[in-house]
């Protein structure tokens, strides 16, 4: 059965700084895909990783996978208030059509 | 933005009365999915649809039916709710099974349900 843990679940940064949220898989899978909720919204797509080793960037946010460690990392360059939002990864199940989703890591950026 | 409509957006029902949330999609996608979200649990797949009358159990489909008699209609069906049912439900479509795709799920607006 396919497990998806994204960490840290929380974090708190300072505008300008940088971090990393990382997505660990259990299974085999090439597709992965990051999601980005506000607050009583529904969750908007944000990349899509369909192979080993690709990377994808937009803005101050960056997301890469490695398949064969069942790793994904969104890295965040430079934080500004405006990014602060639940963030999930979710892995399709490889032949399945099923989407697996971590528990989301809630991120706040601070001014 | 996908075509995706999610009714009703808002329940509050009482324990035991059935509950049925429906998904209007205008894209004719395939695939057709409904998770809840909790908090503490991120969103756990209920059911999915690969299909008219083509449907599969998903993390968390006890409590739980559903049925998909057109390509664009998905609907879930609480026969008897409960307040472990209590949620924020979203549904989703994807475009596999289109040439190209890239497997990305789009989701509605959500329902909110509260069982009492």
């Amino acid at each position: 059965e396919l497990k998806v843990e994204q960490n840290p679940l929380f974090l708190s940064m300072q505008e300008g700084k940088n971090y990393t949220i990382y997505c660990n898989y259990s299974t085999t899978s090439d597709r992965l895909y990051w999601y980005r909720q506000d607050p009583g919204k529904s969750l908007e797509s944000l990349f899509v990783l369909l192979s080993n080793g690709a990377v994808k960037q937009e803005g101050r946010l960056m997301a890469s996978l490695d398949t064969k460690a069942r790793l994904s990392t969104l890295h965040i360059t430079a934080a500004v208030h405006d990014l602060s939002a639940t963030y999930f990864c979710a892995v399709e199940t490889s032949g399945t059509y099923k989407y697996i989703f971590g528990t989301g890591t809630r991120l706040k950026v601070l001014a | 933005d996908a075509g995706i409509t999610q009714s009703p957006r808002h329940k509050v029902t009482e324990t035991g009365t059935p509950v049925t949330l429906r998904c209007h999609q205008t894209e004719n996608h395939r695939y057709m999915y409904w998770y809840r979200q909790d908090p503490g649990h991120g969103l756990r797949l209920i059911h999915y649809s690969y299909g008219v009358k083509d449907t599969d159990k998903g993390e968390v489909s006890d409590g739980y039916s559903v049925s998909r008699s057109k390509t664009e209609d998905f609907l879930l069906t609480l026969e008897s709710a409960t307040s472990s049912q209590t949620s924020v439900y979203f549904c989703a479509i994807s475009d596999f099974a289109i040439a190209d795709h890239t497997g990305e799920l789009f989701f509605g607006e959500g329902s909110r349900l509260t069982v009492l």
